[in-house]
């Protein structure tokens, strides 16, 4: 059983759309990264959200962690060819180990 | 500041065939990682080392096993390579548990 559920697993869109990808879970994080990993490349952090309804911002890309803290989203703006990769989210569990969830594939078309 | 590094970057092996992977990183962190990563699979951890001397099993850690040399270096060894094991494996090392994960550049593993 996968901890965390990332959907859609797998998104095409066109240059300069909008897209949401989601992050779920049963279980309560007491935190959740989010990392992005481009082809032939390990993950690099993008965003680490903490509080419950807690919402950051990285340029055109928004995280909001859940008021439960069991759940997250990513929304990118205008979506660049650049923005193209792997969004894995991660959750600390009670033993502080990460786990993450399976991502979710993004390919911006030019 | 190289961070994490992995070598080998690529390797062929045949079943039956031993190998270990090496892992360093520079950032002094306590906390160091095993991953494979199978398509459909997302990552998966084999070991981790929470700090120097101390190694833990993952979800996945049946075929390999793992040395904690130094703070530094946590290498991963495939006593008898199985075509199951053909993976990408990443190496990644925290401050702590909890904290961010860095990750290493990947080895790409094919056994026939």
């Amino acid at each position: 059983t996968q901890l965390l559920e990332q959907s859609p697993q797998f998104l095409s869109i066109q240059e300069g759309e909008n897209l949401t990808v989601y992050c779920n879970s049963s279980s309560v994080f007491s935190s959740l990264q989010w990392y992005r990993q481009e082809p032939g490349e390990g993950p690099v952090l993008l965003v680490t959200v903490v509080t419950g309804g807690e919402v950051k911002k990285l340029k055109r890309l928004t995280f909001q962690f859940g008021d439960a803290r069991k759940d997250s989203s990513l929304h990118i703006t205008a979506a660049q060819p650049g923005d193209t990769g792997l969004y894995l989210c991660a959750g600390v569990r009670g033993n502080n180990r990460l786990a993450f969830g399976k991502g979710n594939q993004v390919v911006v078309i030019p | 500041n190289a961070g994490v590094t992995q070598t080998p970057k690529f390797q062929v092996l045949k079943t039956g065939q031993s190998m270990t992977l090496q892992c360093a990183q520079d950032m002094n962190h306590n906390s160091m990682y095993w991953y494979r990563q199978d398509p459909g699979m997302g990552l998966r951890l084999i070991y981790y080392s929470a700090s120097e001397g101390t190694t833990d099993k993952g979800e996945v850690p049946n075929g390999y096993n793992v040395s904690r040399l130094n703070k530094r270096e946590f290498s991963l060894r495939l006593e008898s390579a199985a075509p199951s094991q053909t993976s990408v494996y990443f190496c990644a090392s925290s401050e702590w548990l909890q904290e961010t994960q860095y990750f290493g550049p990947g080895t790409r593993l094919l056994v026939l």
